[in-house]
C-alpha cells in the first residue's frame, strides 16, 4: 500500500528557513497538501496541489515535489509557526494518506 | 464561511458502535462540487482518513477500515453521520469532520485536499 515518511521532528531558529520532506514510492506522480496543526486546535491547510498557497497562508509558506519527495518550505520561520505539520496524498488503491507528521520546533 | 461542527458521545465502551454526526453550516452538502469526509488523530499519532461520502451518497471508505465504519449522509438536515463498530482501545482519537476538494471524480487524481475542518470532537474507548 501506499505510504508517505516524514522525519519526526525538525528545529530551526527564527528568522531562519525550514525544510519538511515528505516521501514516497510513487509520490512523484501524485500531488502533495501540507496541513499545519497548532495545539488543541485543528489542521489548517497551507498548500495543496505540490505549490499552491490557499488565501490567507502567509507567502512564507511554499511547496515543492521532485524525484519522489515533496518538501514544505517555511522561510524566515516565526514562533507561531511551531506545530505539526503533515504532508497527505491520494493514491487510486489506498485511497487518502497522511504522513506521519512532523513536529516543527523554533528554537 | 463554511463551518463544520461534530457532535456524539465522548466515551464509548468496548465492542460497542461509535456514533458521530458533523453538521455543515454556510454550505449546502446537496450543492455538489465537494466531497465530505471522516478523518481520526490517534493520540500521539498521525492523521488517519476514514471515508469519504457525496450529497447523492456515493461513499469511498479507506480500505483498513471499510469492514466496521459507515457513513451516511442526511441533506435536509446538512449533516453528514460516522458509525464505527466494535470499537477498541485503538478507536481512541480526535474524531474530525472535513470538506474535500476533489477533481472531476474520485479517481481523478489532480484535487484530493481538504480545505475545511471541523474543530473535531475526543472519543474514547473504555470501559
Amino acid at each position: 500500500s501506499f505510504e508517505l515518511t516524514q522525519p519526526p521532528s525538525v528545529s530551526v531558529s527564527p528568522g531562519q528557513t525550514a525544510s519538511i520532506t515528505c516521501s514516497g514510492d510513487t509520490l512523484r506522480y501524485k500531488y502533495c497538501s501540507w496541513y499545519q496543526q497548532k495545539a488543541g486546535q485543528s489542521p489548517v491547510l497551507v498548500i495543496y496541489q505540490d505549490t499552491k498557497r490557499p488565501s490567507g497562508i502567509a507567502a512564507r509558506f511554499s511547496g515543492s515535489n521532485s524525484g519522489g519527495t515533496a518538501t514544505l518550505t517555511i522561510s524566515g520561520t516565526q514562533a507561531m509557526d511551531e506545530g505539526h505539520y503533515y504532508c497527505q496524498a491520494w493514491d487510486s488503491d489506498t485511497g487518502v494518506v497522511f504522513g506521519g507528521g512532523t513536529e516543527l520546533t523554533v528554537l | 464561511q463554511v463551518q463544520l461542527q461534530e457532535s456524539g458521545p465522548g466515551l464509548v465502551k468496548p465492542s460497542q458502535t461509535l456514533s458521530l454526526t458533523c453538521t455543515v453550516s454556510g454550505a449546502s452538502i446537496s450543492s455538489g462540487g465537494y466531497y465530505w469526509s471522516w478523518i481520526r488523530l490517534h493520540p500521539g499519532k498521525g492523521l488517519e482518513w476514514i471515508g469519504y461520502i457525496y450529497y447523492s451518497g456515493t461513499i469511498y471508505y479507506n480500505p483498513s477500515l471499510k469492514s466496521r465504519i459507515s457513513i451516511s449522509v442526511d441533506t435536509s438536515k446538512n449533516q453528514i453521520s460516522l458509525r464505527v463498530s466494535s470499537v477498541t482501545a485503538a478507536d481512541t482519537a480526535v474524531y474530525y469532520c472535513a470538506r474535500a476538494r476533489v477533481g472531476s471524480s474520485y479517481y481523478d487524481s489532480s484535487t484530493h485536499y481538504f480545505d475545511y475542518w471541523g474543530q473535531g470532537t475526543l472519543v474514547t474507548v473504555s470501559s
